[in-house]
């Protein structure tokens, strides 16, 4: 149990769509990550948060964006929908050396 | 690059020990972990090891570290059904105030009986 929750947990969408997952921590983890894990493939990092302003960023076009909240809840919206976009979808609270907490995911299918 | 490399599959028999092998890119990464994932689950982190350490015992979980190679090992004593999932080497790497786990492509564990 990492305190981490992730939602939706399934979802499909069509291609040229907008997505919005969300993430919250009972931990109250002040830096959250989330990462694309597509089918046979470990997970790349798309951006971090913290203290709501987004402090770094992955290989990932602008139509990859996410905010947090000051409950330190966190959204990753994602426009214009690709099919190369379905994908598990992994939020994760950082801890004090650097680890991260998963939530159980959100499975994107785009098609 | 930013390539960390695993092997992709690994085949034991239960009750013997499993060797994960992983190599990494940046030698200034402070900390290295092991991850695991069940299928359809999310990643629950299993272990990790600070980089000025080479080696660290967590109950069946021994990691090793050789930093001059870039090298980093999980092995599980006993393996169990259980065991059988997708395990994930990362490190972290750090740019400006943002860190970043760089995760390899997975080895694929297979317990059986």
């Amino acid at each position: 149990e990492t305190g981490v929750t992730q939602s939706p947990t399934h979802l499909i969408k069509t291609r040229g769509q907008q997505v919005t997952l969300r993430c919250s921590s009972q931990s109250g983890h002040n830096t959250v990550s989330w990462y694309q894990q597509a089918l046979g493939q470990g997970p790349q990092f798309i951006f971090q948060y913290y203290r709501e302003e987004e402090n770094g960023r992955g290989n990932f076009p602008p139509r990859f964006s996410g905010l947090q909240f000051p409950n330190y809840s966190s959204e990753l919206n994602v426009n214009a929908l690709e099919l190369d976009d379905s994908a598990l979808y992994l939020c994760g609270g950082q801890g004090n050396t650097g680890e991260l907490f998963f939530g159980e995911g959100s499975r994107l299918t785009v098609l | 690059g930013e390539d960390v490399e695993q092997s992709l599959f690994l085949s034991v028999r239960e009750g013997d020990s499993s060797v994960i092998n992983c190599t990494y890119t940046d030698s200034s990464s402070t900390y290295l972990y092991w991850y695991k994932q069940e299928p359809g689950a999310g990643l629950q982190l299993l272990t990790y090891i600070f980089s000025n350490m080479d080696m660290k015992q967590d109950q069946r979980l021994t990691v090793l570290l050789n930093k001059k190679d870039k090298h980093l090992s999980l092995r599980i004593a006993d393996t169990q059904t259980g065991d059988s999932a997708i395990y994930f080497c990362a490190e972290i790497l750090h740019t400006g105030t943002a860190s970043k786990l760089t995760f390899g492509t997975g080895t694929r564990l297979q317990v059986t009986l």
